[in-house]
């Protein structure tokens, strides 16, 4: 069975500051699908980005990028210039490359944004 | 497109009592997935259709839990009787098949059983 694992449970970063998430997978499938989704207080299931594994550029949405290792199965998320708008409860997720389509989450990694 | 709707927002009921969680998934999308999040347990799928059957239910917790899609546009998560375990946001979602698609989630139900 596929984990995903969060670390931190909190992280703290001071606005138009860098903070990175980390998060770690373990699978045994070579065709997969990584993801970081937001949840702002609002509870919505926000996507902020996702990673082809059979890609080996690392993915990147704005101020939003990955690093993506994939022998070491790290997945971390790179947040530059912070912004108030940012905090929130951030989940990676994994989905494997077959039609099962189920999205597996780690725990989650609570973010705070200081002004 | 108006996203994946669900209702109601928020549910507050008795130990006991029947209670039904409603989906309407994005038009064209062929799986569907209802997920529970808790703090103890953090996000876990319960059930998931595709083309409306249901393809996998071991996420479903007990008998009380019951799920059905009739047709492509609407879904239901049915709890009978409901206990105060059950309290939590429950979450639907819709993808389109092929790989790498990304869910689209609902905003939620916040099902409070007291």
């Amino acid at each position: 069975a596929q984990t995903v694992t969060q670390s931190q449970p909190e992280m703290s970063v001071q606005e138009a500051e860098t903070v990175t998430l980390s998060c770690t997978y373990d699978t045994s499938e070579s065709d997969y699908y990584l993801f970081w989704y937001k949840q702002p207080p609002s509870r919505q299931m926000i996507l902020v980005i996702r990673q082809e594994a059979y890609k080996q550029q690392n993915a990147t949405e704005n101020r939003f990028s990955v690093n993506f290792q994939k022998a070491a199965k790290s997945f971390s998320l790179k947040i530059s210039d912070s912004q108030l708008g940012d905090a929130a409860m951030y989940f990676c997720a994994y989905k494997r490359g077959n039609a099962g389509n189920m999205l597996t989450f780690g725990g989650g990694t609570r973010l705070m944004v200081k002004p | 497109d108006a996203g994946v709707i669900q209702s109601p927002r928020h549910e507050v009921t008795e130990m006991g009592q029947e209670v039904t969680l409603r989906c309407k998934p994005i038009s064209g999308h062929d799986y569907l997935f209802w997920y529970r999040q808790t703090m103890m347990r953090g996000l876990e799928l319960l059930i998931y259709f595709n083309n409306n059957v249901p393809i996998d239910d071991s996420g479903m917790p007990e008998d009380r839990f019951s799920a059905k899609m009739p047709n492509a546009s609407f879904s239901t998560l049915k709890i009978q009787p409901s206990e105060p375990r059950d309290s939590a946001v429950y979450f639907c979602a819709s993808s389109l098949v092929g790989q790498g698609r990304s869910y689209t989630f609902g905003s939620g139900t916040r099902l409070t059983v007291v």
